[in-house]
């Protein structure tokens, strides 16, 4: 079945920048998405449509994408930052939707 | 708005089934994806299936197919995923999640199942 991979865990001091990445074959086709989760809470989404932001995002966060490989990229980091992130995309087909294994942001 | 309100918290048997609602308010029911998304404790996010409520049809991961159904009963805008054959290893949170293709997932608050005998 269609993976997407991500690295457990990222870390970095308050203001230094995060680049987190997410490979997946079928990237070049399908949109990719990311999602933050803190403790005891519901995913938010923070970039739609591989590097589009949402309305009340903040605008160090940015999306990109390069062949396989999308990324999140956090600017300025900031403590409130800490938190699980999630990719999310689907097969070619469009038919199943596959999450990464999540990343760890750990502020230093 | 789209708004997404889960079942709450449930306790259940191995080897039983159990059904977790979402009730959705906002938006026009009947033009929903709803998808279902699982998280075990420490875990990651894991996609179980989804329902298009206009077409009635359903599709499920492979991992969930046999054990899993989504349904959509447009009277209430509810939808409904069935989780059958419990075991411990089920234990976890459910999410549903409005699924817009160009907005990605609007989550529901979540619900938590426990399977212990």
């Amino acid at each position: 079945s269609y993976e997407l991979t991500q690295p457990p865990s990222v870390s970095v001091s308050p203001g230094q920048t995060a680049r987190i990445t997410c490979s997946g074959d079928a990237l070049p086709k399908q949109y990719a998405f990311w999602y933050q989760q803190k403790p005891g809470q519901a995913p938010v989404l923070v970039i739609y449509k591989d590097t589009e932001r949402p309305s009340g995002i903040p605008e160090r966060f940015s999306g990109s994408s390069s062949g396989t490989t999308v990324a999140l990229t956090i600017s300025g980091v900031q403590a409130e930052d800490e938190a699980d992130y999630y990719c999310q995309s689907a097969d070619t087909s469009g038919t199943y939707v596959v999450f990464g294994g999540g990343t760890k942001l750990t502020v230093l | 708005q789209v708004q997404l309100v889960q079942s709450g918290t449930d306790v259940k048997k191995p080897g039983s089934s159990v059904k977790v609602s979402c009730k959705a308010s906002g938006g026009t029911f009947n033009s929903y994806s709803i998808s279902w998304v699982r998280q075990a404790p420490g875990q990651g996010l894991e996609w179980m299936g989804r329902i298009i409520v206009m077409f009635g049809k359903a599709n499920y991961a492979q991992k969930f197919q046999g054990r899993v159904t989504i349904t959509a009963d447009e009277s209430t805008s509810t939808v409904y995923m069935e989780l059958s054959s419990l075991r411990s290893e089920d234990t976890a949170v459910y999410y549903c999640a409005r699924v817009d293709p160009d907005m990605g997932f609007s989550w529901g608050q979540g619900t938590l199942v426990t399977v212990s005998s």
